[in-house]
């Protein structure tokens, strides 16, 4: 059964680089049936979709995020993080990583539960 | 970039009625559209997808309708653990978003 768990560091300071990692079980990262990527949710407000990683590699990012984003893939861990540089406390949100599933459309059909980055002065 | 706005922000019902909510696009984004269930404190939880198509596990009561720029998701049948917010998503192009959400409370 696929599971999905975010972990890292939920404090940080303005100017530092977040970094999550969303550890993947049940399923193999490698697969060519999906994609990966992350949405957040900033305290009180809607989702925001973060970036998507194409299984062929290639990475599209929100662009209000001005290139901030990488997205390393270890698949020997079977893990996908998320490295988002130059924080500010607009980064300040639960980020859950998602599955992208090629096999019923195109769509975050399977996600995490979530952790809270909280980014302070 | 594809605005989404849901009506309404707030939706008040009782369990056994029926909900419908809409989701606009800005522009015609054919049927590439997502509607996701959030609880507090759980993850969100895909419901429809391509505008009419139920995810795995997702009860006959929910169904979406629409396409090109005006949708809507419809819960016949309110049950207790339907009350959340719901959210709308695009994926005409690779630049997804979201629309703000419909909170359905009781």
């Amino acid at each position: 059964q696929l599971h999905l768990l975010e972990s890292g560091p939920v404090i940080l300071k303005t100017s530092e680089t977040l970094s999550l990692t969303c550890n993947v079980s049940g399923v193999s990262i490698t697969s060519g049936h999906f994609h990966w990527g992350w949405v957040r949710q900033p305290p009180g407000k809607g989702l925001e979709w973060v970036a998507t990683l194409v299984y062929n590699g290639k990475r599209y990012d929100n662009p209000s995020l001005e290139s901030r984003v990488v997205i390393p893939v270890d698949t020997s861990k079977n893990q996908f993080s998320l490295q988002l540089s130059s924080v500010t406390a607009a980064d300040t949100a639960i980020y859950y990583c998602v599955r992208v599933n090629l096999l019923r459309g195109v769509w975050p059909d399977s996600w995490g539960q979530g952790v809270l980055v909280t980014v302070s002065s | 970039e594809i605005v989404l706005t849901q009506s309404p922000a707030t939706l008040s019902l009782s369990p056994g009625e029926r909900a419908t909510l809409s989701c606009r696009a800005s522009q015609d984004i054919g049927d590439y559209l997502g509607w996701y269930q959030h609880r507090p404190g759980q993850a969100p939880r895909l419901l429809i997808f391509d505008a009419s198509n139920r995810a795995t596990g997702i009860p006959g009561r929910f169904s979406g309708s629409g396409s090109g720029t005006h949708f809507t998701l419809t819960i016949s049948s309110l049950e207790p653990e339907d009350f959340a917010v719901y959210y709308c998503q695009q994926r005409r192009n690779w630049l997804w978003t979201f629309g703000q959400g419909t909170r359905l409370e009781i």
